[in-house]
């Protein structure tokens, strides 16, 4: 079975802060995403990272994909209250055919931002 | 194109009756899939479908769960006897299936509260 642990599962931080959420697995996946998700709504997509010690940047938001494609951070520099929400990793999985498959995702990490 | 559309939002039922979930896709994309969500948790993967074609079934899905995309476009989910344990929010999202991976689109979900 493949699971993806998320930590810390919550974290409540002042606004300005620097914070780094971590996404470990004993699986190797094809590539990994990870999506915000607020109240009542489905998650949305931030990045996609797929080669091994790639890191991407969005803004604020700084991703990282490990070098044996197991596991990922995403830090967040000076956060905001905007920024609260649940943050999810997902590995994607392949089939034998080498064709994409579907996703798994993390257990999550809710993010209060306190203005 | 109006993005995944998943109806009703809110499903208010009594411990035994059957309820049926509807979901439409963003009309490009072959795949369509349905997760179960916690509160505060990662999305549990269900089902997916790749065109008409269930291609993959979770153990969670037990014989009272059923999903279908008769015509390759919309699909549903049903739940047969429910249990308070099938409360939850239930999430469909679309993708395109295939070699390259270009992430999910989700819905807003359909909460469903088993009373």
């Amino acid at each position: 079975t493949q699971l993806l642990e998320q930590s810390p599962q919550f974290l409540s931080i002042q606004e300005g802060e620097n914070l780094t959420v971590y996404c470990n697995s004993s699986s190797v996946f094809s590539s990994l995403q990870w999506y915000r998700q607020e109240p009542g709504e489905g998650p949305v997509l931030l990045v996609t990272v797929v080669t091994g010690g790639e890191v991407k940047k969005l803004k604020r938001l700084t991703f990282q994909f490990g070098d044996a494609r197991k596991d990922s951070s995403l830090h967040i520099t000076a956060a905001q209250p905007g920024d609260t929400g649940l943050y999810l990793c997902a590995g994607l999985t392949m089939n034998y055919g080498g064709a994409t498959n579907k996703l798994i995702f993390g257990t999550g990490t809710l993010l209060a931002v306190q203005p | 194109d109006t993005g995944v559309s998943q109806d009703p939002r809110h499903k208010i039922t009594k411990r035994g009756q059957n309820v049926t979930f509807r979901c439409d896709p963003i009309s490009e994309h072959n795949r369509l899939y349905w997760y179960r969500q916690t509160l505060g948790q990662g999305p549990e993967f269900l089902t997916y479908f790749q065109n008409e074609a269930q291609l993959e079934k979770s153990r969670l899905l037990s014989d009272r769960f059923s999903a279908e995309r008769p015509k390759g476009s919309f699909s549903t989910l049903e739940i047969q006897r429910t249990e308070q344990g099938d409360s939850a929010m239930y999430l469909c999202a679309s993708s395109l299936g295939g070699q390259v991976f270009y992430g999910y689109t989700f819905g807003s979900g359909t909460r469903l509260t088993v009373v």
